[in-house]
């Protein structure tokens, strides 16, 4: 069974600081890697894709994948409060399509 | 560009009863992709179709199946329905040239009684 791991939380974090998000998955030969963000009663929506170890910045996002280690990360700069959701690491499946396995998600809430 | 679309928003039946689910994937994306997400269960992916062939499948039982028609259009069906089968259904599609961006619809949401 592959798996991908998150900490559901909650985990609670003051407006402005940095959130820290982690993500373990058990199929070492998984190529790609995603991180959603869905509010509640709304779908999941695409913050940032990895595919290379090492970082990757967009905005106030940045991710970190290490593959020896199976660990991929997100971090919240300058965390707001609409950043409040739950946020879902996702790993590819397969090497062929579109299949994502999903972790349960952590929840994240930003404290004005 | 319109998003993707999912239709019925809602839908109640009863155990026992068949349901079918549709899809319209944003324009000029062959790939749809189906998850169901429940509380206990998360977010798990149920098959994906491309050019109205079934790419990949889940660990899901016979009683889930789909079918994509030559405009990229989707549906899913589940038939003799259980209660563990109440869910959020999400269809997901991709342009499948090039990255693996997928955009979620709104969802069904069915509830078994």
């Amino acid at each position: 069974q592959k798996e991908v791991e998150q900490n559901s939380g909650p985990l609670s974090v003051p407006e402005g600081a940095i959130a820290s998000l982690n993500c373990t998955y058990s199929d070492r030969v998984s190529q790609s890697f995603f991180w959603y963000r869905q509010y509640s009663g709304k779908s999941p929506e695409l913050i940032m894709s990895i595919y290379s170890n090492g970082d990757k910045e967009d905005g106030r996002f940045t991710a970190q994948l290490n593959k020896a280690s199976q660990y991929v990360s997100l971090l919240i700069r300058d965390s707001q409060p609409s950043d409040s959701a739950t946020y879902l690491c996702a790993v590819s499946l397969s090497n062929s399509g579109y299949a994502l396995n999903f972790g349960k998600g952590t929840s994240l809430l930003v404290t004005p | 560009k319109a998003g993707v679309t999912q239709t019925p928003r809602y839908l109640i039946k009863t155990r026992g009863q068949q349901v079918t689910l549709s899809c319209s994937p944003i324009s000029g994306h062959r790939s749809v992709s189906w998850y169901q997400q429940t509380p206990g269960q998360g977010l798990q992916f149920l098959f994906e179709y491309f050019s109205e062939t079934q790419r990949n499948k889940g660990n899901f039982p016979g009683r889930f199946s789909g079918r994509q028609f030559s405009n990229s259009r989707s549906e899913m069906n589940v038939s003799t329905l259980e209660l563990g089968d109440s869910a959020l259904y999400l269809c997901a599609s991709s342009p499948a040239q090039g990255g693996e961006t997928q955009y979620f619809g709104p969802g069904t949401r069915l509830l078994v009684l």
